[in-house]
């Protein structure tokens, strides 16, 4: 069974779209990231998200936003797509108890160009 | 997050053991040494972690310094399966719980 699941994994859209990446995380965790890893291959947190509070990394726009219906998922929502934002984009997990010490479990990562 | 500073690169020879090196010397007393990789095409997967004492998993083991300003991951037979980019990251208590990564270590190994 996959404990992160993204989808789509590949996803080519031209400027100035909307679109959505689904993640989904059957490990009973309660806290779930966005992280961007863009062509020189830095992985960037985006956002951090449990049932109490959204953390937000000041450098990301605001056409981007996560959206959780529920403790298992969290999905990231992109308005306006810029040539910018093609990058890979991972989905994490982890429990926010104990947080110093529970690891992170990562999606494998949605593919995203913007043509 | 307390800084890490790691070798852009190294090699290591097929069913050899590889040492790498992540030094952090602002590291506070409550930080937590993390370490991942990510495998070409793949999310980063977590490998081991430890505060104080060397740690050893299935995966690897983890030797911390008696100042804790610096670590290594050991892979005590390297495959052509562990080339992949090595991060080393400390974790404390921070708003989010966010976990920061660094440049890494690309692993290259030879047949």
């Amino acid at each position: 069974d996959t404990a992160v699941s993204q989808t789509p994994k590949y996803l080519v859209t031209q400027m100035g779209n909307d679109k959505s990446i689904k993640c989904e995380q059957n490990l009973g965790h309660d806290t779930m990231y966005w992280y961007k890893q863009d062509s020189k291959k830095f992985l960037k947190i985006m956002f951090s998200y449990n049932n109490k509070e959204l953390i937000i990394n000041e450098t990301v726009p605001n056409r981007f936003s996560p959206k959780s219906p529920d403790k298992a998922h969290l999905n990231l929502h992109i308005n306006s797509l810029e040539l910018g934002d093609s990058a890979v984009y991972f989905c994490a997990s982890s429990q926010a108890s104990g947080q110093r010490n529970s690891p992170l479990h990562f999606g494998n990562g949605t593919r995203l160009t913007v043509t | 997050d307390a800084k890490t500073t790691q070798p852009n690169s190294m090699e290591s020879n097929e069913e050899e053991p590889v040492h790498l090196p992540c030094n952090h010397s602002t590291i506070s007393g409550t930080d937590y040494i993390h370490w991942y990789r990510q495998l070409p095409s793949q999310g980063p997967e977590y490998v081991i972690h430890g505060l104080t004492s060397n740690v050893n998993n299935r995966m690897a083991s983890l030797a911390i310094a008696e100042d804790r300003k610096s670590s290594t991951l050991i892979l005590h037979r390297a495959t052509l399966r562990d080339a992949a980019v090595y991060y080393c990251i400390l974790r404390n208590n921070n708003a989010g719980n966010m976990l920061t990564f660094g440049g890494g270590t690309r692993l290259m190994v030879k047949p």
